[in-house]
């Protein structure tokens, strides 16, 4: 079956650091890979996505690479800033059949000053 | 302009109460879902529409259930709410097999 599971929480990181979430995923088929960001006490934005193989995604300074050899979808970026600081998920939409999402349990991160 | 809204945001409401949350999109989008956050912030899929067809039901109770007026609107209305349903219930849409877009969630309680 199809499936995600992300690096559990919480990150903790100090303004400025490198931040990498970890993303595996179980899918058949060549499913479409996603990140969405929740911020506290706010609803589900999509952060960044990637179609297809090798495809790179990126917003906000945030990327992550389909990897389908790895079956990975790692979140990175560079610097991180307090504002930051939030739950992140990943998630996949199957290939074929009806379009949904299957999310990964999220992970938090926390950015200190 | 706000692409997916749903109301209320916040409810609190006894067991055993009868309960409904509204939602609209005006993305002109074909399909869309209602997705629920219980506490440990794990997200899942109930349902889906496409075009006011049931597309998706994952084994929700029977308590709940879904109307779609039309297109651009699809309600959840839940019966005889248990203290097991507070979550957070999430509105989206989205063309056919396209990006799903989120609304900004509802805070359901049950006292």
């Amino acid at each position: 079956g199809n499936s995600v599971t992300q690096m559990e929480g919480p990150v903790t990181l100090s303004e400025e650091a490198f931040l990498t979430i970890n993303c595996t995923y179980t899918a058949t088929g060549y499913p479409s890979l996603f990140w969405y960001v929740q911020y506290p006490g706010e609803g589900l934005q999509l952060l960044l996505k990637a179609t297809k193989a090798d495809d790179k995604g990126s917003n906000k300074g945030f990327e992550a690479t389909y990897r389908k050899e790895t079956t990975s979808f790692h979140l990175e970026k560079g610097s991180v800033q307090v504002s930051d600081s939030a739950v992140y998920f990943c998630a996949l939409s199957p290939s074929g059949g009806y379009n949904k999402l299957i999310f990964g349990a999220g992970t938090r991160l926390a950015v200190h000053p | 302009d706000t692409a997916v809204s749903q109301t209320p945001k916040y409810l609190v409401t006894q067991m055993g109460n009868d309960k409904s949350i509204k939602c609209e999109q005006n993305l002109g989008h074909d399909t869309m879902y209602w997705y629920k956050q219980d506490s440990k912030k794990f997200l899942k899929i109930m349902f889906s529409y496409n075009n006011k067809e049931l597309i998706i039901n994952e084994t929700v109770p029977n308590r709940f259930s879904p109307k779609s007026p039309d297109k651009a609107h699809l309600n959840l209305h839940i019966n005889s709410l248990e203290l097991g349903d507070s979550a957070v219930y999430f509105c989206a849409s989205s063309q056919v097999s396209d990006t799903i877009y989120f609304g900004e969630g509802s805070w359901l309680t049950v006292v």
